[in-house]
């Protein structure tokens, strides 16, 4: 059974920080891999899809890596804004299912 | 384009009720609707999953005669909590996935309250 960590839970930094987040899995047989964003009580917003035979996606500030062998993604964001703060949630497509990671919460402060 | 909706976005009910939440495609046709439950601060479990036209398929500890699904086109999905108990209290959140893609889209998510 596909399991998917995420660290750290939660993340705080101050505005204009690159950070990184981190996705793990367990098994590597998957279609892609998926970041969302989810914002306090709403619904997901999906940020980039790296497919199997892809190593990265890029979309503005927004830089995601997947190393398939080893079971990791990152997701890089550049010049971090308070906009930014939210859930961010990773997710890998199986042969038929998505299974989702517990999120890193984060908080950019002015 | 690639829109999910679904209604209500909040829902407050007495225990023993039923809710009803449906889920709409609005731009495209979805043979495949997912339907997830999020705790607060867990990540978004897989309840089931309905393919148009035929029953849907239950996770593992999912009543399925709790949990009503019905998947009567190619862009509407309902969800029906029946008896609701406090314990149901959740956000819920579908998902559909046009034709013979690999890319899921997910709709803003109902909060039930459960009294």
């Amino acid at each position: 059974k596909q399991e998917v960590t995420q660290i750290p839970a939660a993340l705080s930094v101050p505005e204009g920080e690159n950070l990184v987040l981190n996705c793990s899995f367990t098994d590597s047989a998957i279609y892609n891999l998926q970041w969302f964003r989810q914002d306090p009580g709403k619904g997901l917003t999906s940020l980039l899809l790296i497919q199997s035979s892809q190593r990265e996606q890029t979309s503005g500030r927004l830089n995601a890596s997947l190393d398939k062998s080893s079971g990791r993604s990152t997701l890089y964001i550049a010049a971090s804004q308070p906009g930014d703060s939210a859930t961010y949630l990773c997710a890998v497509r199986g042969y038929s299912t998505l299974t989702f990671g517990k999120g890193t919460m984060l908080l950019v402060s002015p | 384009g690639a829109v999910v909706s679904q209604h209500p976005s909040r829902v407050i009910c007495k225990s023993g009720t039923s809710v009803k939440i449906e889920c709409r495609s609005l731009d495209f046709q979805a043979t495949t609707m997912f339907w997830y439950r999020q705790f607060p601060k867990q990540s978004l479990m897989l309840m089931a999953t309905s393919n148009e036209g035929s029953k849907a398929t239950y996770e593992q500890g999912v009543e399925k005669d709790k949990f009503l699904i019905n998947h009567a086109s190619l862009t509407l999905s309902t969800l029906t909590v029946t008896s609701a108990h406090p314990e149901d209290s959740s956000f819920y959140i579908c998902s559909a996935r046009p034709g013979l893609t690999n890319e899921q889209f997910f709709g803003p998510g109902t909060r039930l309250t459960v009294l």
